[in-house]
């Protein structure tokens, strides 16, 4: 069965430094998605691709968070510079992209922030 | 904007035990409602979905849930729970109009079987 394939699974990094985050969805899933998940939380939306477009990306924190997905496949998020309220679990979903799809989520990334 | 409310953070049951996990929801357009499930060490997987039509859906596993439009609940059954359920549960929702659909979480209920 297909998944979502994230890396890395861990990442420890020190406060003000940069971090980077990979994606790579269900083959042919036009939609993909970041979370963030604190601890305690239910996910939170990031953004949200078309293909290769922004669809959504009012809830991310544009001034530190930045993210691509550059040939509408794989898709990158980055941190610079990361805070210590930035460790959270990293998540991210694709979804074939048709109205009202399932979306089918990677194993995340864990990030502490130290 | 919309928003999930669980109400319920933590519960215990035996084997056997009827499970009804509550979930509601503030949105003042179309809905599409979701019930996902997180198992030890496992990723986020989905138990059951409605977008219209017959208000109660059967997902896997013998879960089953009913949208009450008029009391914008969503809430979560399984008659006879086993071990094996012992998991995170999350209610979501998104926009059903189409566009932008990321999907809106309740907190979880962490769920514990004891055999």
């Amino acid at each position: 069965e297909a998944e979502v394939a994230q890396s890395p699974r861990y990442k420890i990094t020190e406060k003000s430094q940069a971090v980077a985050f990979w994606c790579d969805p269900i083959s042919g899933h036009a939609t993909l998605y970041w979370y963030r998940q604190i601890l305690g939380q239910g996910p939170e939306l990031l953004v949200q691709f078309q293909d290769e477009s922004v669809v959504d990306d009012s809830q991310l924190p544009k001034d530190r968070f930045s993210a691509e997905r550059l040939k509408g496949v794989d898709s990158t998020l980055k941190i610079q510079p990361a805070e210590l309220g930035d460790s959270a679990m990293y998540l991210c979903a694709s979804s074939p992209g048709l109205v009202s799809d399932t979306q089918y989520f990677g194993p995340g990334t864990r990030l502490t922030v130290l | 904007a919309q928003s999930v409310s669980q109400h319920n953070h933590h519960v215990i049951l035996s084997e056997a035990a009827s499970l009804e996990l509550g979930c509601n929801y503030s949105y003042g357009g179309t809905v599409n409602l979701f019930w996902y499930v997180q198992y030890p060490g496992q990723h986020l997987q989905l138990l059951l979905k409605y977008f219209s039509g017959d208000p109660l859906v059967k997902g896997i596993k013998g879960f089953e849930a009913e949208f009450i439009k008029s009391k914008f609940s969503f809430n979560l059954r399984k008659p006879s729970v086993q071990w094996s359920d012992t998991a995170e549960y999350f209610c979501a929702v998104n926009d059903g109009g189409g566009g932008a659909d990321g999907l809106t979480f309740g907190k979880g209920t962490h769920l514990i079987i004891q055999p």
